[in-house]
């Protein structure tokens, strides 16, 4: 059974400051994806990772993914107030039963402050 | 224009009740998914239908019934509600089992 561990669970970080949260899976997988929940709303796509050694960047936040380790990290870069949310990378398997289903990590609550 | 839409977006009602909640997508796609985040903010998928028809089958309770009257919507049924109930249940739709899901604002479910 696919499973999708996250580290940290929290994270506090100062205003200006850098952080990676990290995400491993234990089986092959084609496509991971990094999702975004504010309190109380829906989950909003970031990233949508394909291939090893793929990178995303956007804005402050830079993904990527290394399939041989079976890891993706999403970095932040000198972190704002305004990244404070709930992060979640998902992993799928495509084939078989496996249609598509996501298996989520538990989520990185993160909390930026001045 | 919502592309992934679900009503209603609070449900408070009590034990033993049976409860409906609808969702719809006007995005094309052929696969529909039915998710639930629990208290600790962990979401694991329940069901998910391609074309009308259901693929995945998690291990939930058979008081849960999805029904896809055709591809633009999925439903979920629960009978005979229990306090364990009590979850965020978010709807999504993809194009295929390939393509990338897009959740919708979700119904928050409060069992008394």
């Amino acid at each position: 059974e696919l499973k999708v561990e996250q580290n940290p669970l929290f994270l506090s970080m100062q205003e200006g400051k850098n952080y990676t949260i990290y995400c491993n899976y234990s089986t092959t997988s084609d496509r991971l994806y990094w999702y975004r929940q504010d309190p109380g709303k829906s989950l909003e796509s970031l990233f949508v990772l394909l291939s090893n050694g793929a990178v995303k960047q956007e804005g402050r936040l830079m993904a990527s993914l290394d399939t041989k380790a079976r890891l993706s990290t999403l970095h932040i870069t000198a972190a704002v107030h305004d990244l404070s949310a709930t992060y979640f990378c998902a992993v799928v398997l495509t084939g078989g039963t496996s249609y598509g289903k996501l298996t989520f990590g538990q989520g990185t609550i993160l909390t930026v402050h001045p | 224009d919502t592309a992934v839409s679900q009503t209603p977006k609070y449900l408070v009602t009590q034990m033993g009740n049976d409860k409906s909640i609808k969702c719809e997508q006007n995005l094309g796609h052929d696969t529909m998914y039915w998710y639930k985040q629990d208290s600790k903010k962990f979401l694991k998928i329940m069901f998910s239908y391609n074309n009308k028809e259901l693929i995945i089958n998690e291990t939930v309770p058979n008081r849960f019934s999805p029904k896809s009257p055709d591809k633009a919507h999925l439903n979920l049924h629960i009978n005979s509600l229990e306090l364990g109930d009590s979850a965020v249940y978010f709807c999504a739709s993809s194009h295929s089992g390939r393509g990338e899901q897009y959740f919708g604002p979700g119904t928050r479910l409060t069992v008394t």
